[in-house]
């Protein structure tokens, strides 16, 4: 079975420090890992990807997130946070035996100036 | 278009009564999804289309629910005597189909159901 969990459902960080979201996967095959980002009263926009290629992967908007599969991990990270980043964050899990895509419950994040 | 639409945004029904959600994927897009959004939650899948055949369903949470992609493009969720619990974001994604999966999907921005 497929399943991702986010740690923290909120998290604040000051304006300019390091935004750190996690994310923790289980999957029994190797999988396709995804880093979405939703904005109020919008759909969810891709921020990054991981497809079996490079393990660091570097997203819009600053962001990147590495692969880490003996932590069965995908923790997203950027450098610098602005005011624009507050937003939902959602971690998603595909594999490719199937089509089905599974979320994490989100996490919020809060920019203080 | 460029993206994903879907209309309407915003339905506000009363209990017991038929709705229709309509999304337009991405031109080209082989794949398409539709999930249920409670809120303070992540997506839940519902079902899963490959062109007009709709090969998951597994997430339909009742009879109630029923959906549609009947020429591979546009489709069509249905739900018919609606309960206050139905109440929800629902979105659509499509995404290409290459070597037997699907690809990151796009999402539509979400139809927000209210039932009173």
């Amino acid at each position: 079975a497929q399943s991702v969990t986010q740690l923290g459902s909120h998290v604040s960080v000051s304006e300019g420090a390091l935004v750190l979201l996690r994310c923790n996967y289980s999957s029994s095959v190797p999988p396709y890992l995804f880093w979405y980002v939703q904005y109020p009263n919008q759909g969810l926009q891709l921020l990054l990807k991981y497809t079996s290629a490079a393990t660091l992967v570097k997203g819009i908007n600053g962001f990147e997130a590495e692969f880490k599969k003996s932590e069965t991990s995908f923790h997203l990270t950027k450098p610098s946070a602005h005011m624009s980043d507050a937003a939902e964050y959602f971690c998603a899990v595909s594999v490719n035996t199937g089509n089905q895509f599974y979320f994490g419950t989100g996490t919020s994040l809060t920019v203080i100036p | 278009g460029a993206g994903v639409s879907q209309s309407p945004r915003y339905k506000v029904a009363k209990r017991g009564q038929d709705v229709a959600l309509r999304c337009d994927p991405i031109s080209g897009h082989v794949s398409l999804f539709w999930y249920q959004q409670a809120l303070g939650q992540g997506p839940e899948f519902l079902t899963y289309f490959q062109n007009e055949a709709q090969l998951d369903k597994s997430g339909l949470p009742s009879d109630r629910f029923f959906a549609e992609r009947p020429e591979g493009s546009v489709s069509t969720l249905k739900i018919q005597r609606t309960q206050q619990e139905d109440s929800a974001v629902y979105l659509c994604a499509s995404s290409w189909y290459s070597g037997g999966r699907s690809y990151e999907q796009y999402f539509g921005p979400g139809t927000r159901l209210t039932v009173t």
